[in-house]
């Protein structure tokens, strides 16, 4: 059964505290995408890495972290240095990175709430 | 002026109606065109993908591209309760690599 899956789907955080998003994919994508959607501003890309230890910053990046040692694989770090952390966090991936026609599959979700 | 913009809605429809969703771009640079259907609390699934002017049929729905006017639309033709979500545009621009810019996204509310 392909696809993406995310976890927790529910995730508490207490202010101060680090905690890391986990995503992974058996599509056999290259690249893989976090993005942050809250209410009323649509999805913002936070980081995106289009192959094995190699990832770009997107439009938020400050105050998150990522990695990406294997293919499959993208997690993600919210850090104590991001102000507002709580919203609902999407990640994706597609298969052709570079190219117009690529097309991004998203994850269910992980759904952060600062205490 | 924002890359793209999409009327957050909510947009209320009558079971069976015709709806019309869309958006606008500024730039003529983005030549690629997705819709996403994302349902309360979930991600976001893929509906449509085109990349010329005019109109691109699946079952009830329909992508319709106007370059020209930097316009596109999403009609969904008998619409059904199961179709209220929040319907997303997306756009890539031509040559080399190109993230995925997102509108707001559109709130569909289909009664029975």
């Amino acid at each position: 059964d392909g696809g993406i899956t995310q976890s927790p789907k529910y995730l508490f955080r207490k202010e101060g505290q680090n905690v890391t998003l986990s995503c992974e994919q058996n599509l056999n994508h290259d690249a893989m995408y976090w993005y942050r959607q809250d209410p009323g501003q649509g999805l913002r890309l936070i980081y995106y890495s289009q192959i094995v230890n190699d990832f770009q910053k997107g439009d938020i990046a400050e105050g998150y972290s990522v990695s990406r040692e294997k293919k499959e694989s993208f997690p993600l770090t919210v850090t104590s240095a991001q102000k507002n952390p709580t919203a609902f966090y999407l990640c994706a991936s597609s298969l052709n990175p570079g190219t117009g026609t690529d097309t991004q599959y998203f994850g269910p979700g992980t759904r952060l709430t600062v205490l | 002026q924002k890359e793209v913009e999409q009327d957050p809605g909510p947009l209320s429809v009558p079971e069976g109606a015709i709806v019309s969703l869309n958006c606008t771009y500024s730039n003529s640079a983005f030549q690629y065109f997705m819709w996403y259907r994302q349902y309360s609390r979930k991600g976001p699934e893929l509906l449509m993908y085109t990349y010329s002017s005019g109109n691109k049929e699946d079952g009830r729905f329909t992508a319709q591209v106007d370059k020209s006017s930097k316009y596109i639309s999403l009609f969904i033709r008998d619409s059904q309760p199961s179709d209220s979500a929040t319907y997303l545009c997306a756009i890539a621009k031509a040559g080399g690599y190109s993230t995925l810019t997102f509108g707001k996204g559109t709130m569909l509310l289909v009664s029975p």
